[in-house]
């Protein structure tokens, strides 16, 4: 089966950086994909890495290593909007290419 | 812009009563997964389709829930009999086929109330 561990909340003031851990255990590990949701909406993509290092789009960023079987994502300039649910996801390779998420880090961004 | 469509936003049944949730994926998206989502928790995968065929159903509590996606489009989940602990958002979403770099798009999803 698949485990995969976030803080469930952290709270940062507007403007800072904050990081968003992601452990994870899973056999036929392909990728980690992250995704945003806001209260009440839909979970939609924001980055996805196959292989270890950096990945950027705009103000944020994503990590992974492989071999540490972990990644974080990093959001910069925190804005108001920002305040959501963040959850890390697993590409895992069974044949089936699912897609397992974690339970979800709880960003509230305050003035 | 091409979007997940579900139906209905909103569903309110009785315990022991059937109900069934209905998705239309971005066209041209051969896979489709259905996730439950407790309020608080991550989205739980119970089904996922490749074209009309189920690729993996082992988390889909089979004595209740059934899914089909018969001309490898659209798709329905089914529950019957409903249960309190079916209360929950269902989740669809879809994604081209045949990557894993392949972003998921999810609809707005079934709030689901049973009483």
């Amino acid at each position: 089966g698949q485990s995969l561990e976030q803080p469930s909340e952290v709270t940062a003031v507007e403007g800072a950086i904050v990081q968003i851990n992601c452990t994870y255990q899973t056999s036929g590990f392909y990728g980690l994909s992250w995704y945003q949701q806001h209260d009440g909406g839909a979970p939609t993509f924001l980055s996805y890495n196959a292989l270890d290092g950096l990945e950027e789009t705009g103000r944020f960023s994503s990590f992974l290593s492989r071999s540490d079987s972990y990644g974080y994502l990093l959001l910069q300039e925190l804005q108001m909007k920002d305040s959501a649910s963040y959850f890390c996801a697993v590409r895992v390779e069974t044949g089936a290419n699912n897609l397992f998420f974690g339970t979800g880090t709880r960003l509230t961004v305050i003035p | 812009e091409a979007e997940v469509a579900q139906s209905p936003r909103y569903k309110i049944t009785e315990k022991s009563q059937a109900v069934a949730f209905w998705c239309d994926p971005i066209s041209g998206h051969a896979t489709l997964y259905w996730y439950r989502q407790i309020l608080g928790q991550g989205p739980e995968l119970l089904v996922q389709f490749q074209d009309e065929s189920v690729v993996d159903d082992s988390q889909l509590p089979k004595d209740r829930f059934s899914a089909e996606r018969l001309k490898g489009v659209d798709s329905t989940l089914k529950i019957q009999p409903a249960e309190l602990g079916d209360s929950a958002m269902y989740l669809c979403a879809s994604s081209l086929a045949g990557g894993f770099n392949t972003e998921a798009f999810f609809g707005q999803g079934t709030r689901l109330t049973v009483v």
